[in-house]
């Protein structure tokens, strides 16, 4: 596709349930993001890839959240036993190189209930 | 997962006033960039700057890449309703280092 894509666009899960998010970066782009975001606030950074390879994982909040990428390309952010807490929109950006401008996706809309 | 200092946090201004918001950090940048975000949507990006003292515009949006490589700022010009949202500053300190993004600036455009 021409653009950063995630799925699903929205998710309802049970609290305690674990959830996948999906974010299929742009073809050819090394380095992807991924970014939590409350309503109306600020991107809270989570865990940057360079290849499939995760340099700064520090923003993970944590041990239920875990994120891998395959073959340079696709992304899964996992999160388990989800929790109230946990509800709010993550965003996915990819970036040709680390320092080039980075194109984010449309985010999936978390709701745990 | 550093973050940069933006300012303001929010600015409430009339229609066809100008708008000033600047990121700041303590460490050198090689990279910024502005970001937009309208509700319900992603960041878009607006202006990207690589060299200090780099001065780039973008229709009424005009954007600096500060000289001491630590500082960048977003002017917006005659402001229209359609400029309201969420505008994120974001820095690459360079190599293999991620982006770190500011907090943003939400602007609120008043009838």
């Amino acid at each position: 596709g021409a653009g950063v894509s995630q799925s699903p666009s929205n998710k309802v899960t049970e609290k305690g349930k674990d959830v996948e998010l999906r974010c299929d970066p742009i073809s050819g782009h090394t380095a992807l993001y991924w970014y939590r975001q409350s309503l109306g606030q600020g991107l809270e950074f989570l865990i940057y890839f360079q290849g499939n390879s995760a340099p700064d994982k520090s923003g993970l909040p944590s041990d239920r959240f875990s994120a891998e990428r395959t073959g340079g390309s696709v992304s899964t952010l996992t999160i388990q036993r989800t929790q109230q807490e946990d509800s709010a929109v993550y965003l996915c950006a990819s970036s040709f190189l680390p320092g080039s401008e980075a194109f984010f996706g449309q985010g999936t809309r978390l709701t745990v209930v | 997962g550093q973050q940069l200092n933006q300012s303001p946090q929010s600015m409430f201004i009339q229609e066809g006033e100008d708008v000033s918001m600047n990121c700041t950090s303590s460490s050198i940048f090689n990279t910024w960039l502005w970001y937009k975000q309208d509700p319900g949507e992603g960041p878009v990006l607006l202006i990207a700057l690589y060299k200090a003292g780099e001065l780039t515009s973008n229709g009424r949006l005009t954007a600096q890449f500060g000289i001491t490589r630590k500082d960048s700022f977003l002017n917006i010009s005659a402001s229209i309703p359609s400029d309201v949202g969420i505008y994120f500053c974001a820095g690459q300190k360079g190599g293999a280092d991620g982006l770190t993004f500011g907090k943003g600036t939400h602007l609120i455009i008043q009838p």
